[in-house]
C-alpha cells in the first residue's frame, strides 16, 4: 500500500527551463510535506518542505505547492541547472499521530546543459 | 559541526547471517531514525528511537531490530538475513522526536549474498 507515490520515475529538462516534480498521496491525515533530494553515494538531503495550512512554500529557486483537495503536491525548479540532477523524494507525514515519515518511490531529474 | 556519519559504509553477507550496522547522529540531536531504500521502493522506515526509546517502529520482521545509547548513537541489527535484506540502509538524525527536518548519512550498502 503506496500512500505517497511519484509516478514519474524520471525526467529530463533543459538547463534553464521549470523542472517539475509531481507527488500524490492518498491518506488524508498527512498534514506536513516535505521534498529530499539526493546524489549518488550520499544520503538524501532536505531541500523544502510545507504545512497542510499552506499552500505554497518558496525557497529561492525552489517551490512547493500543495493541493489538498486532490491530495497533490508538487516541486518547482526554475530555473533548472544541471548540478540539480539528481533523485527526488517527497515524503509526508502526520503531527497529530504516530511519527512516522512515508516516503515516496522518488523521480530521477536529469538537467541537460 | 559534523554530519551523521554511518559505519560500515559497504557490507556483504551470506544467507542466514547477522549484521549490526551504526549510526552517529549529529551532536546535540537526540532522534534517530532508520530507512531501508530499495530499487522500486523508494525509502521504507525502520523505526525512530528518542532518548533511548523506541518510539515508533514500521512495517518489517522482527529479524530487524535496534538501540540507541545515552549518547544518542543507534544501531540497527539483521538477524538470519535474507537475500531480500540487500539494500541501502540510511540513518536520520534530527533534534527532536516528532516531525522535524531530518539529516541523513551516506548510508550502509548491504549486498547478502
Amino acid at each position: 500500500d503506496q500512500q505517497v507515490k511519484q509516478n514519474s520515475p524520471s525526467l529530463s529538462v533543459q538547463e534553464g527551463r521549470i523542472s517539475i516534480l509531481n507527488c500524490d498521496y492518498t491518506n488524508s491525515m498527512f498534514d506536513y510535506f516535505l521534498w529530499y533530494k539526493k546524489y549518488p553515494a550520499e544520503g538524501p538531503t532536505f531541500l523544502i518542505s510545507i504545512s497542510s495550512i499552506k499552500d505554497k512554500n518558496e525557497d529561492g529557486r525552489f517551490t512547493v505547492f500543495l493541493n489538498k483537495s486532490a491530495k497533490h503536491l508538487s516541486l518547482h525548479i526554475v530555473p533548472s541547472q544541471p548540478g540539480d540532477s539528481a533523485v527526488y523524494f517527497c515524503a509526508a507525514s502526520h503531527t497529530s499521530g504516530t511519527y512516522k515519515y512515508i516516503f515516496g518511490t522518488g523521480t530521477r531529474l536529469k538537467v541537460l546543459a | 559541526k559534523a554530519g551523521v556519519t554511518q559505519t560500515p559504509r559497504y557490507l556483504i553477507k551470506t544467507r542466514g547471517q547477522q549484521v549490526t550496522l551504526s549510526c552517529s547522529p549529529i551532536s546535540g540531536h537526540r532522534s534517530v531514525s532508520w530507512y531501508q531504500q530499495t530499487p522500486g521502493q523508494g525509502l521504507q522506515f525502520l523505526f525512530e528511537y528518542f532518548s533511548e526509546t523506541q518510539r515508533n517502529k514500521g512495517n518489517f520482521p522482527g529479524r530487524f531490530s535496534g538501540r540507541q545509547f545515552s549518547n544518542s548513537r543507534s544501531e540497527m541489527n539483521v538477524s538470519t538475513l535474507e537475500l531480500g535484506d540487500s539494500a541501502l540502509y540510511l540513518c536520520a538524525s534530527s533534534l527532536l522526536a516528532g516531525v522535524n527536518e531530518q539529516f541523513f548519512g551516506p548510508g550502509t550498502r548491504l549486498t547478502v549474498l
